[in-house]
């Protein structure tokens, strides 16, 4: 079945630091490809998406490609900043349902 | 904005008591979805519920869980006699396309904190 793989965290880094969270996939289909934010205390937002091989998704300075020859969907971002700190979900959508990673927690520090 | 509302925001309930989680979604939306996350741990797949009827379940979703759209508007999660383990943020979802679409978006709500005692 379809199934999402993401890098364990905990991930702190500083402020202006380089990120990457790694996201892996596999899927029967196609699927659609998706990173969900969820900040303290808040539910799940929609952060970017791809929907086929090769799109990148990209909001808020983030960005993740769409690889199928890796089925990876890995999450960057060139300048961490302290209010992106939250946890991260990678997902993948190819029915009615949606499957999640476990999500990555990222503190950034001052 | 539109946005997919939740109610309510926490619930405590006693073990073997039945609950109902209240979910509004946009109301342009027909596919709509439940989904849970124990603390620290994923969010996982309950139900999806399209054209009045469960599209598809997970393992998850078992004989004390149900749901409904009794309206128009609202879309419920019940569950029948709840256990210690229910415990869990309840996420509802919304989309206008099925997720099969290459264009589906899943829109969450903020969630229900349900506590069983």
């Amino acid at each position: 079945g379809n199934s999402v793989t993401q890098m364990e965290g905990p991930v702190t880094l500083s402020e202006e630091a380089f990120l990457t969270i790694n996201c892996t996939y596999t899927a029967t289909g196609y699927p659609s490809l998706f990173w969900y934010v969820q900040y303290p205390g808040e539910g799940l937002q929609l952060l970017l998406k791809a929907t086929k091989a090769d799109d990148k998704g990209s909001n808020k300075g983030f960005e993740a490609t769409y690889r199928k020859e890796t089925t990876s969907f890995h999450l960057e971002k060139g300048s961490v900043q302290v209010s992106d700190s939250a946890v991260y979900f990678c997902a993948l959508s190819d029915r009615d349902d949606m499957r999640f990673g476990a999500g990555t927690r990222l503190t950034v520090k001052p | 904005e539109p946005e997919v509302t939740q109610t309510p925001s926490h619930q405590v309930t006693q073990m073997g008591q039945e609950v109902i989680l209240r979910c509004v979604p946009i109301s342009n939306h027909l596919y709509f979805y439940w989904y849970r996350q124990i603390l620290g741990q994923k969010v996982e797949f309950l139900v999806s519920f399209y054209n009045n009827e469960i599209s598809e379940k997970s393992e998850i979703f078992d004989d004390q869980f149900s749901v409904e759209r009794p309206d128009g508007s609202n879309f419920t999660l019940k569950i029948r006699s709840t256990k210690l383990e229910d415990s869990a943020m309840y996420f509802c979802a919304s989309s206008d396309l099925p997720g099969g679409s290459s264009y589906n978006e899943q829109f969450f709500g903020p969630g229900t904190r349900l506590t069983v005692l």
